[in-house]
């Protein structure tokens, strides 16, 4: 079955933009949880969906938002860009409920550089 | 507050050799503990996931074991070939669906 879809998967913007980026989880997967990947800091959680509701959240300022749609797709935005957003988004899907294994599946990434 | 530590950073073997990862976690109440393969640029694939109830778990060449009291998991790689360069991470989940991961270990083997 089809993995984890990330669209864009490379953009380019400058600093005060706004970007939406999208993530189709694996069908049946109804957790969303989207992470910001940079050489320096590694991995950090920004927020999860699940049912359409933000279920954890991350320590990122509230220009980092997202939602997600009643068919499990969701898209987080990143308003009045900064030179240190600059980093590769991962989107990972997974069933998202108890008693499940919990497995998190990634997406490929996408990778947005803010000039 | 969860926090998880792989050592070491960067790892250089020959080929063929057979190695062993590390990652340990500060927070022995976790609800299970995967280990992921990153290539360059690219995402995270999943390798093995071990449940909290579990001890280790095998696929091909690897095999990841847990020992929750100590807050330790190992991922053992036999036979290591110049394709398994790569960063591998490990990432601890909690029974919220939070998940904490570490840095990463750096491989690089060499043909």
């Amino acid at each position: 079955k089809a993995g984890v879809t990330q669209t864009p998967r490379y953009l380019i913007k400058t600093r005060g933009q706004q970007v939406t980026l999208s993530c189709s989880p694996i069908s049946g997967h109804r957790s969303v949880s989207w992470y910001q990947q940079t050489p320096g800091q590694g991995l950090q959680f920004l927020f999860e969906y699940f049912s359409e509701t933000q279920r954890n959240k991350g320590n990122f300022p509230g220009r980092f938002s997202g939602r997600q749609f009643s068919n499990s797709r969701s898209e987080m935005n990143v308003s009045t860009l900064e030179l240190g957003d600059s980093a590769l988004y991962l989107c990972a899907s997974s069933l998202g409920w108890s008693p499940n294994t919990g497995e998190l599946f990634f997406g490929e990434g996408s990778r947005l550089t803010v000039l | 507050k969860q926090e998880v530590t792989q050592i070491p950073a960067a790892l250089s073997v020959p080929e063929g050799e057979n190695l062993v990862l590390n990652c340990s976690f500060t927070d022995s109440a976790i609800y299970n503990l995967q280990w992921f393969r990153q290539d360059p640029g690219k995402g995270l694939t999943s390798l093995l996931l071990i449940q909290s109830s579990q001890r280790e778990q095998t696929s091909g060449r690897l095999n990841a074991s847990l020992d929750k009291s100590s807050g330790r998991s190992t991922l053992y790689i036999a036979a290591s070939q110049p394709g398994d360069s790569a960063t591998y991470l490990c990432a601890v989940g909690d029974n919220f669906n939070k998940f904490y991961f570490g840095s990463g270990t750096k491989l690089n083997v060499k043909p």
